[in-house]
């Protein structure tokens, strides 16, 4: 079975400061992970996925296979970042749809 | 505007009064899923669909039913809702080569 586990639930930094959310999973197979973020009062939104290996609105992530870890970071947060963030896993022969989630890390940058 | 649409946004009802709670995505995917959303307890899968007619039941599909007639609908059904199913309901859809899902706005259900 597979599991995402997300330490913090709450996360809170000052404007400027680099910010690192962590994720870890545990999966027998070769995972596939996701970042989604929930800003206030809307829908979840996909924000990268290791695979494409980019950087979105300044955030990273990468696989780390050997400590399963997934983390998510950012050298410098903006007020504007403060949302849910849900680390996910999904097998990679899976195609997305056994997709598991973390129980979620909020995080609050005050100017 | 390619989306996933949930109706409807708030309900509140009785225990045991029948509801559904209707998912249309027109991104021609082929997968389809509902969550629910509590706090602590993150996003659990509740029933998924990897194509029309085919269905399958995710982490926590008790006291749910769904259908998948059509590609474009997947309708979430709560045959006799109790308390403990009020929560934040999401619905997703998603192509088969992982590109991630595209969530609906979610149903926020009280049943009282």
């Amino acid at each position: 079975a597979q599991r995402v586990t997300q330490p913090e639930k709450l996360l809170s930094v000052f404007k400027g400061a680099p910010v690192e959310l962590k994720c870890n999973y545990s999966y027998s197979g070769s995972p596939e992970l996701f970042w989604y973020v929930q800003y206030s009062r809307q829908r979840l939104q996909l924000l990268l996925r290791h695979i494409s290996r980019e950087s979105i609105k300044g955030f990273t992530a990468d696989l780390n296979k050997g400590e399963t870890s997934f983390h998510l970071k950012k050298p410098f947060a903006q007020e504007e970042d403060s949302a849910m963030y849900y680390c996910a896993l999904s097998p990679y022969n899976n195609a997305g749809n056994m997709l598991t989630f973390g129980g979620g890390t909020r995080l609050m940058v005050k100017p | 505007e390619a989306q996933v649409t949930q109706n409807p946004r708030y309900l509140i009802t009785v225990t045991g009064k029948k509801l559904t709670v209707t998912c249309s995505q027109n991104m021609n995917h082929e997968y389809m899923s509902w969550y629910r959303q509590d706090p602590g307890l993150g996003l659990r899968q509740i029933y998924y669909s990897m194509n029309v007619e085919v269905t399958d039941k995710g982490d926590v599909p008790e006291g749910y039913k769904v259908s998948r007639k059509e590609k474009r609908n997947f309708p979430l059904i709560l045959e006799s809702p109790s308390p403990n199913q009020t929560s934040l309901y999401f619905c997703a859809s998603s192509s088969p080569d992982r590109h991630g899902y595209t969530f609906g706005s979610g149903t926020r259900l009280t049943v009282v």
